[in-house]
């Protein structure tokens, strides 16, 4: 069956560093990986999507990579700020057939200390 | 306007009550969810309408009920729920799905009791 696996449920590193959470799948073949960021009680923000045949994608200090070889995305957040605590949470997702149907992982909660 | 709005942020409920959940948006998206979320629980998919049809039911049991009237609003009809069915109940929204599919907004989500 389709397997969603994020590294940690709790992730702490001091302010600065860059934070690096893992999202790794089996028995799947997305066409696009996303991640979102969750606060308490709040439903999740979308901040990037990579699909299949891309590498890489940046957005301000968000990095994503995505290796359909290894199954796995990376998702660093540079120069961290308390303000990035939050839970993190990959999605992927199928392109044909489904419309815009997305699998969550459990989800991995940052916490940067000041 | 780039906001998802969902009424009521919160609803206490009996098992034998009638309720429905009320989401709208007006970017324009022709693609929107409901999903349900546990407490320390990822969202996990319940409904997809595309263009205003019914296009993924994930098995969802009869007693959520939903409905898209338009290409703005989304509801979700409940009926004879179960204390287990307790939840955040979130509804989101996409420009459409397939090979141009972007991100999802979602709502701030309707936090569901059920007694």
């Amino acid at each position: 069956s389709q397997k969603i696996e994020q590294n940690s449920e709790a992730l702490n590193i001091q302010e600065g560093k860059t934070a690096t959470l893992t999202c790794n799948y089996t028995n799947y073949s997305p066409a696009y990986l996303q991640w979102y960021r969750q606060d308490p009680g709040r439903g999740p923000v979308f901040l990037l999507l990579i699909r299949e045949n891309e590498k890489e994608k940046r957005k301000e200090r968000l990095k994503v990579t995505f290796d359909t070889t290894l199954k796995q995305s990376l998702f660093h957040i540079t120069a961290s700020q308390p303000a990035d605590s939050a839970t993190y949470l990959c999605a992927l997702g199928h392109g044909s057939g489904n419309t815009g149907k997305l699998i969550f992982g459990q989800g991995t909660t940052l916490q940067v200390k000041p | 306007d780039t906001e998802v709005t969902q009424t009521p942020k919160h609803l206490v409920m009996g098992m034998t009550n009638k309720k429905s959940l009320k989401c709208e948006q007006h970017m324009g998206h022709r693609a929107m969810y409901w999903y349900k979320q546990k407490a320390k629980k990822p969202p996990e998919l319940m409904f997809v309408y595309s263009y205003e049809k019914l296009s993924i039911n994930e098995s969802v049991p009869s007693r959520f009920s939903p409905e898209c009237p338009n290409s703005s609003l989304l509801n979700l009809h409940l009926h004879a729920l179960q204390p287990e069915d307790s939840a955040l109940y979130l509804c989101a929204s996409s420009q459409e799905g397939g090979v141009r599919v972007g991100g999802q907004y979602f709502g701030p989500g309707t936090r569901l009791t059920v007694t």
